[in-house]
């Protein structure tokens, strides 16, 4: 089976604060993606990356980004964190090679204070 | 640009119940097609998919048949049960489109009741 981890369930950030949220996945998948979840938003796209070093922006990029410096591990960054960052964030994988599904982490539920 | 619709929740069902979700969408090409369940407090799981017209996808109970007279693919159950309450999503990709990218529906929250 594909397993997709994140670092951390529960994350807890004083405004201001840099914050990195990691997801690894070991099914050695070519892209992988951050999304966040948000109560009548749904999922919205905030970057994706296609290749080691490679990275596109997402729907929402604004206030975070993102580095992967390993195929297997994708690193969200938020720079400066604020309040209304506080949401689920999600990372998923894709293998490529003409399969389209992607596969999720547990997620990360992140609140700033 | 891609879209989905997905019926507007929440849905309260008794245990066996039939279950129907609706699904439809817009792509410009021939996208496959994928719904996902997210459970309380977890990621979103793929459930089944399918990648051409006419395809069936089906895993636990749960069915799905890509139409694309109708551009639709309504997620079905023939006998609900609690441990099947969560959120249903919808999605596509479109090789139109960023193959790489998915496009979800708002999700459907499901509820079975004992």
């Amino acid at each position: 089976d594909v397993k997709v981890t994140q670092s951390s369930r529960y994350l807890v950030k004083r405004t201001g604060e840099k914050v990195f949220l990691e997801c690894v996945q070991d099914m050695d998948h070519e892209n992988m993606f951050w999304y966040r979840q948000d109560p009548g938003l749904g999922l919205r796209l905030i970057y994706f990356s296609y290749d080691v070093k490679m990275k596109e922006k997402g729907d929402i990029p604004e206030g975070y980004s993102v580095s992967r410096e390993k195929k297997e591990r994708f690193s969200l960054i938020l720079e400066s964190a604020s309040t209304n960052q506080t949401s689920m964030y999600l990372c998923a994988s894709r293998p490529g090679q003409g399969r389209n599904e992607q596969f999720f982490g547990p997620g990360t539920r992140l609140t700033v204070l | 640009g891609d879209s989905v619709t997905q019926m507007e929740g929440p849905v309260t069902l008794s245990e066996e119940a039939f279950l129907t979700i609706n699904c439809t969408y817009t792509a410009t090409g021939y996208p496959s097609l994928f719904w996902y369940v997210q459970y309380p407090g977890e990621g979103l799981q793929l459930l089944l998919k399918a990648t051409k017209a006419d395809d069936k996808g089906s895993n636990k109970g749960f069915e799905a048949t890509y139409r694309k007279e109708t551009t639709s693919f309504h997620l079905e159950k023939g006998s609900v049960q609690v441990s099947d309450s969560a959120v249903y999503f919808c999605a596509l990709s479109d090789p139109g489109g960023s193959a790489r990218q998915l496009t979800f529906g708002s999700g459907t929250q499901l509820t079975v009741l004992p």
